[in-house]
């Protein structure tokens, strides 16, 4: 079974609307962590947020949040505000406890804001 | 400011012709992964180094060997290159001991052309 899944290959979104980006999750360890990364077309993966499995309140970085349903295994990414700078592949990804170093990714999602 | 450096950023090399990739990292983190990325694709793991214990995925080919020397320093040598290696390779850290909150730290990546 996949760890992660995210089943919107492309999305398109209007300039300074919000956009959701779906991740779901699979995992039996209590202990874990979720990660969502942007990938420009230059190549480079940078880190956007974090939820810990033990967090009791949805994760927020700027623009960022993640709205995390536990129960369901989901960890979806909300941008606000979008900005064509938001055009990208976003990356979903897991960390579990027992695992140790391991990240498991999704497939992705490229995000195309139009102006 | 501390980060993931991979030289060079785009690498040609010709079929079956060895080839080398570079990567350092000023975080101090223990463990450093190198991963293989196609066009329109997740980051597939070759092997990760948790300090200079080796750690190999089970489907990386032969074909990819990797040396860490000391903490900051990775390489990922590339025996016998096939048209099927071009891809971007992709450079991370992460601090292990902090459990599964701790994130990656990406490079900027090296293109390989096999020509």
């Amino acid at each position: 079974a996949q760890k992660i899944t995210q089943t919107q290959p492309g999305m398109f979104v209007q300039e300074k609307e919000a956009v959701t980006l779906d991740c779901t999750y699979d995992t039996s360890d209590p202990s874990y962590g979720l990660f969502w990364y942007k990938q420009p077309s230059s190549g480079e993966m940078i880190f956007l947020i974090y939820q810990g499995s033990y967090d009791q309140q949805n994760a927020t970085e700027g623009r960022y949040s993640l709205n995390f349903q536990k129960a369901r295994k989901s960890a979806n990414l909300v941008i606000s505000a979008s900005q064509l700078g938001d055009s990208a592949m976003y990356f979903c990804a897991m960390r579990e406890e027992g695992t140790g170093n391991q990240f498991y990714f999704g497939t992705g999602t490229s995000l195309t804001v139009i102006p | 400011d501390a980060m993931v450096i991979q030289n060079p950023r785009y690498q040609v090399t010709q079929f079956g012709k060895p080839v080398t990739l570079s990567c350092s990292q000023t975080l101090n983190h223990n463990v450093m992964y190198w991963y293989q990325q196609k066009s329109s694709q997740a980051p597939k793991l070759l092997f990760h180094y948790y300090d200079k214990d080796f750690n190999n995925e089970a489907d990386t080919p032969d074909n990819f060997q990797s040396r860490r020397p000391n903490t900051s320093f990775c390489f990922l040598d590339i025996r016998s290159p096939g048209l099927g290696d071009a891809a971007m390779y992709l450079c991370a850290t992460s601090r292990a001991g902090g459990g599964a909150r701790e994130t990656q730290y990406f490079g900027p990546g090296t293109r390989l052309l096999v020509l």
